[in-house]
């Protein structure tokens, strides 16, 4: 119930394409959606986010979709750098739950080849 | 955004003795969250810290392994005690600021147990 489930574990896209990395949830009452981008040796960072009262969200050249009926979120990276090599992660919380827990993906190593 | 520091950055230890990490956040939060991440995998929940209050473990971890300490609003540690090789791996700290679902994190202690 508590589970985020994120494919796939790996991803090799030439520069200029795009990539797509997909998450899927059981908790209907998850409400708060965010990707971290995590670089070697660096801490995750906050990429982009999106609440289920929207069905896409974007900025720059990324762009969250999201499927609330099929309990579903992805992540699309346009025009794929090198600069975007990096691990990914889903996660999904509950925003009103006093705690901020996130839950997390199992991650997305994504490699961005020149 | 939020400055979150984490140190040390790494650390070679021998087994059987204890590390204390620490983490200071540059504005003041109401939780500190603790996170242990293995090479190439997901993130996995030590512990909840609140100011003022006892941390709160994660099912199978325990506050004799993973001490915690919440001094004040902006800053917490983690120690790691009597440890084994299994011990080794990334621990990190992060921290829920401004509207409380944005998380941010340290850079990451990289922990070798010898």
């Amino acid at each position: 119930q508590q589970q985020v489930k994120q494919s796939p574990q790996s991803l090799i896209v030439q520069k200029g394409g795009i990539s797509i990395i997909n998450c899927a949830y059981e908790n209907t009452a998850f409400d708060y959606f965010p990707w971290y981008q995590q670089f070697p040796g660096k801490g995750p960072a906050l990429l982009i986010a999106i609440r289920p009262d929207v069905s896409e969200k974007k900025e720059g050249r990324f762009t969250i979709s999201f499927n609330k009926s099929a309990k579903q979120f992805s992540l699309h990276i346009m025009d794929s750098q090198p600069g975007d090599s990096a691990t990914y992660f889903c996660a999904a919380s509950l925003s009103r739950a006093s705690n901020y827990q996130l839950i997390w993906g199992a991650g997305t190593k994504l490699i961005i080849k020149p | 955004s939020a400055v979150i520091s984490q140190k040390p950055s790494r650390d070679i230890c021998q087994r059987g003795t204890s590390l204390t990490i620490q983490c200071q956040v540059d504005s003041q939060v109401t939780m500190m969250f603790w996170y242990r991440q293995q090479p190439g995998q997901s993130l996995t929940l030590i512990a909840t810290a609140n100011q003022g209050s006892e941390a709160t473990y994660e099912s199978g971890f325990v506050i004799d392994k993973f001490p915690i300490s919440r001094p004040n609003l902006t800053f917490s540690t983690l120690t790691v005690s009597n440890m084994s090789p299994e011990d080794s791996s990334i621990y990190l700290c992060s921290a829920p600021v401004g509207r409380g679902t944005e998380a941010f994190f340290g850079q990451g202690t990289r922990l070798t147990v010898v």
